[in-house]
């Protein structure tokens, strides 16, 4: 177990919907990180927050946003969803603003019918 | 543009069989490389080397960084059924501190 949780663990909507992954990182860490893994892309590296500010952008569509709260959770808003976007979730966390090593959460798997 | 190419993409050996995993790069500006083992889920740390040339040994893992041909190796002698897993070569970015990733090994190990 990492200490990182996110929920849900599997998510299933439509087209043009919106979601809101949740992560809650190892106690301490100030570093979230937000990745998106699929089949035929590999992890990718969408966001990055250090204690409630953004620190690093990947390649994050505009239709997504996240924030980090000041009690360190974060949370990524997927919105006008596409087929694209099933993909598994993951949210990582790390003690410093740099990601020697990070600990990952189990993920979120996202369906979009 | 940063690449990472990992090989072999998928294996599958007997138990006690020895596996060499390669990851080569062109990747600028970064701080170490990393190395994870994916199970299901959640990718786990495993390896952190910053110099060339430096073997760091875990049991029975065991991985090189070679920053002159540009490569990483990480073996893994005497495999377990445990050991099956995607295997992760990972890049933290001086820049802009993001991780980038490898496509991964996928390494099955039967009994």
């Amino acid at each position: 177990d990492s200490g990182v949780t996110q929920t849900p663990k599997h998510l299933i909507t439509a087209t043009g919907q919106r979601v809101t992954l949740r992560c809650s990182p190892r106690s301490g860490d100030l570093s979230v990180y937000w990745y998106q893994q699929s089949l035929d892309q590999g992890l990718q590296f969408l966001i990055q927050y250090y204690n409630g500010e953004e620190r690093a952008k990947g390649n994050i569509l505009e239709r997504f946003s996240a924030q980090q709260f000041p009690d360190l959770h974060s949370e990524l808003n997927l919105s006008s969803l596409e087929l694209g976007d099933s993909a598994l979730y993951f949210c990582a966390s790390s003690g410093t603003v740099t990601s020697e090593k990070l600990f990952f959460g189990s993920g979120t798997q996202l369906s979009v019918l | 543009e940063d690449k990472v190419v990992q090989s072999p993409l998928s294996l599958v050996v007997h138990e006690g069989d020895t596996v060499t995993l390669n990851c080569s790069y062109e990747v600028t500006n970064f701080r170490s490389l990393l190395w994870y083992k994916q199970e299901k889920k959640a990718p786990t740390f495993l390896f952190m080397l910053t110099s060339s040339g430096i073997e760091k040994k875990s049991g029975r893992l065991s991985s090189i960084l070679d920053k002159k041909e540009l490569f990483s190796i990480l073996n893994i002698t005497a495999t377990q059924t445990g050991d099956s897993a995607v295997y992760l070569c990972a890049f933290p970015k001086t820049s802009y501190d993001k991780v980038i990733f490898g496509p991964g090994t996928s390494l099955s190990v039967i009994p």
